[in-house]
């Protein structure tokens, strides 16, 4: 079946350094990749998403990296804050590309002041 | 603008009753999405509304769970004969439409304990 997986369940940075999370897929014929952040009591927050056809992706202070030849995503998080500690989960787009996500099991990141 | 909405937002129920969760998503997105967090884990796909079509519910853990989506706007999620197993975050998607999936806007969830 489909699965996605991250490779840290935590993850621990000093505040203004770079964090990396990753996360290795199984789907080859998936669409999209897509970074969430999950805050404590919230739902997921769409963060930045990367089509199967790019290798890199740049948002505001986050870059999100896809090597399809060894099926591994990972988001990149320029200059940490504080207010980056959240679970952050990949997902990608169903094999059958019916509209549902298939997400990871999420990396909590922790920014030490 | 509005956001996906939830309710209720805590839900506690003894085991063996039903219950309602609803959502209210963006107004105008035509696919609605209903997810499963379960304490520290990652979010397992339920249900999912598109337009008029049929909806793809083979997420469904059994057969105690349903939903249906009326005026292609609101959902309400129903599970009947609550179990403790039910006991997690229901979150609910909308995006607006299918080929923009990876677009998905998330509520807050209601978090469902069974006692």
């Amino acid at each position: 079946g489909e699965s996605v997986g991250l490779h840290l369940p935590t993850l621990s940075v000093q505040e203004g350094d770079n964090s990396i999370i990753n996360c290795a897929y199984s789907n080859s014929a998936s669409d999209y990749f897509i970074w969430y952040k999950q805050e404590s009591g919230k739902g997921p927050q769409f963060i930045i998403d990367i089509r199967s056809n790019m290798d890199k992706r740049q948002g505001q202070r986050v870059t999100v990296l896809l090597n399809k030849t060894v099926k591994h995503l990972s988001l990149q998080i320029a200059a940490t804050q504080p207010g980056d500690s959240a679970v952050y989960f990949c997902a990608e787009t169903s094999r059958d590309n019916t509209g549902k996500l298939i997400f990871g099991q999420g990396t909590t990141l922790q920014v030490k002041p | 603008g509005a956001g996906v909405s939830q309710s209720p937002s805590n839900k506690v129920t003894e085991k063996g009753k039903d219950v309602e969760l609803r959502c209210d998503p963006i107004s105008g997105h035509t696919a609605l999405y209903w997810y499963r967090q379960s304490l520290g884990q990652g979010l397992e796909f339920l249900i999912y509304f598109q337009g008029n079509s049929a909806p793809d519910k083979s997420g469904l853990p059994s057969d105690r769970f349903s939903a249906e989506r009326t005026g292609g706007s609101v959902s309400t999620l129903t599970i009947q004969r609550t179990q403790q197993e039910d006991s997690a975050v229901y979150l609910c998607a909308s995006s607006p439409s299918r080929e923009a999936s990876y677009e998905q806007y998330f509520g807050p969830g209601t978090r469902l304990t069974v006692t």
